[in-house]
This record gives structure tokens, C-alpha cells and sequence, in this order.
């Protein structure tokens, strides 16, 4: 399996702008999540998705973050309109099954740069 | 709710040398452990993980970590650290969701691990 694929795998903006970032989890994963990786406060939990379906997006920062997953096999995080303090690592992850102990399969990243 | 503190946000060591990565967690549960790696612009991958099963875990590239529930600890250690070695690493604790399912994984702020020659 090719693992957890993300794109773009850098990104560069100006503020105000719509940023787009993209994940396809490894294939029959049931859970995917969305994290994100800054210096001052390390990696955090956005939201994530059980079939398709979020389930917990208390960690997405403000209205202006949106993800979706319309299908099993591809998901977007969405930022609108962006801003310098968006700034990060965005990290797309997967796992098999919503067992406790699952091991979560981290894609490479996206970098982030809002100017 | 669950946390975890990696002491030490730097540790620098000699090739050949021991390493070793301190992680302290609190958790009001039963944990669940992990310890990720994470190589200069990759994401990051399972070391190892800790279930409740052995306390001494074994995991991959002859790293293990020791469950001490009396220290509320899960330090990483490696007998002999190799050039290869250099990276973050990050101790993570699992957040038990409401019905048991899949819990959140919550990170500790990662060590950089420095190999000198």
C-alpha cells in the first residue's frame, strides 16, 4: 500500500486566501483524522471521521477551518479565508478500526505558509 | 483528561552511546502509550505501544520503552544509538471517547534526538 497520501506537500499563500489540503487514507481505514503540528503548541487534533462521517471536530480551531470527507477514500481540510497564524504542519492520519489500541498511520504533511 | 510531558526538548548523544527519552503521563484510566518518531519532513511512525500487555515493549529499529505505573512513566530507550537515529520523537497517550471507542491520541511536545559522531 502507497500508505497515507497528502497534497499539496507545501503551500504558500497570502492571508485571506482559500486554502484547500488534501488526504487519501490507506484503503479500508475506517477512521481518518486531520492534526496539526506548530512549534508553540505541538500537534493537536482537529477533527476526525469514522465512515465518512465526523465525528468529533471540537479541535478545529474557528469557523474558518471546514473539513470534509465525501467519500472513503479522500478527504479535504479547508481553510477560509487563511491567516499568518495558520501557519503549520497539516498531518491527514488513518486507521483500520476505532479500537483504542489502533495504530494510526501518519501521512507526510502538508506545509502550510501564510504570509 | 490525559497528558503527556517529554522532559527534555533537545537530547544530544554520542554514536554508540545510550539513549534515553523521558515521557511522564497522567491519566485517570488505564493508559494506552505510543511512541512516534518523526524524520526531518516525513510524518510520523509508530515506534512502539504499550496495551497493557508486557510492560517491557519491543519495537522497531531496537528501540523498547518500559511501562512504570508507579512512575507514571514510558521512557524510550536504545542501547546503542546509530546516525540513523537522529529525529523527534514523540510520546503519546491515548484519550479513551466516550464508549470506549477510538481514542484521541494525545502528544507530548517531542524531544529532537541529536547523534554526534
Amino acid at each position: 500500500d502507497a500508505g497515507v497520501i497528502q497534497s499539496p506537500r507545501h503551500e504558500v499563500t497570502e492571508m485571506g486566501q482559500e486554502v484547500t489540503l488534501r488526504c487519501k487514507p490507506i484503503s479500508g481505514h475506517d477512521y481518518l483524522f486531520w492534526y496539526r503540528q506548530t512549534m508553540m503548541r505541538g500537534l493537536e487534533l482537529l477533527i476526525y471521521f469514522n465512515n465518512n462521517v465526523p465525528i468529533d471536530d471540537s479541535g478545529m480551531p474557528e469557523d474558518r477551518f471546514s473539513a470534509k470527507m465525501p467519500n472513503a477514500s479522500f478527504s479535504t481540510l479547508k481553510i477560509q479565508p487563511s491567516e499568518p497564524r495558520d501557519s503549520a504542519v497539516y498531518f491527514c492520519a488513518s486507521s483500520l478500526s476505532g479500537h483504542i489500541t489502533d495504530t494510526q498511520y501518519f501521512g507526510p504533511g502538508t506545509r502550510l505558509t501564510v504570509l | 483528561a490525559q497528558s503527556v510531558t517529554q522532559l527534555g526538548s533537545h537530547v544530544s548523544v554520542s554514536e554508540g552511546a545510550l539513549v534515553l527519552l523521558r515521557c511522564n503521563y497522567s491519566s485517570s484510566v488505564p493508559p494506552y502509550l505510543f511512541w512516534y518518531v518523526q524524520y526531518p519532513n516525513q510524518g510520523l511512525q509508530l515506534l512502539l505501544k504499550y496495551t497493557s500487555a508486557a510492560t517491557l515493549v519491543k519495537g522497531i529499529n531496537g528501540f523498547e520503552a518500559e511501562f512504570k505505573k508507579s512512575e507514571t512513566s514510558f521512557h524510550l530507550t536504545k542501547p546503542s544509538a546509530h546516525m540513523s537515529d537522529a529525529a523527534e520523537y514523540f510520546c503519546a497517550v491515548s484519550d479513551p471517547l466516550p464508549g470506549g471507542s477510538q481514542g484521541n491520541l494525545i502528544f507530548g511536545k517531542g524531544t529532537k534526538l541529536s547523534v554526534k559522531p
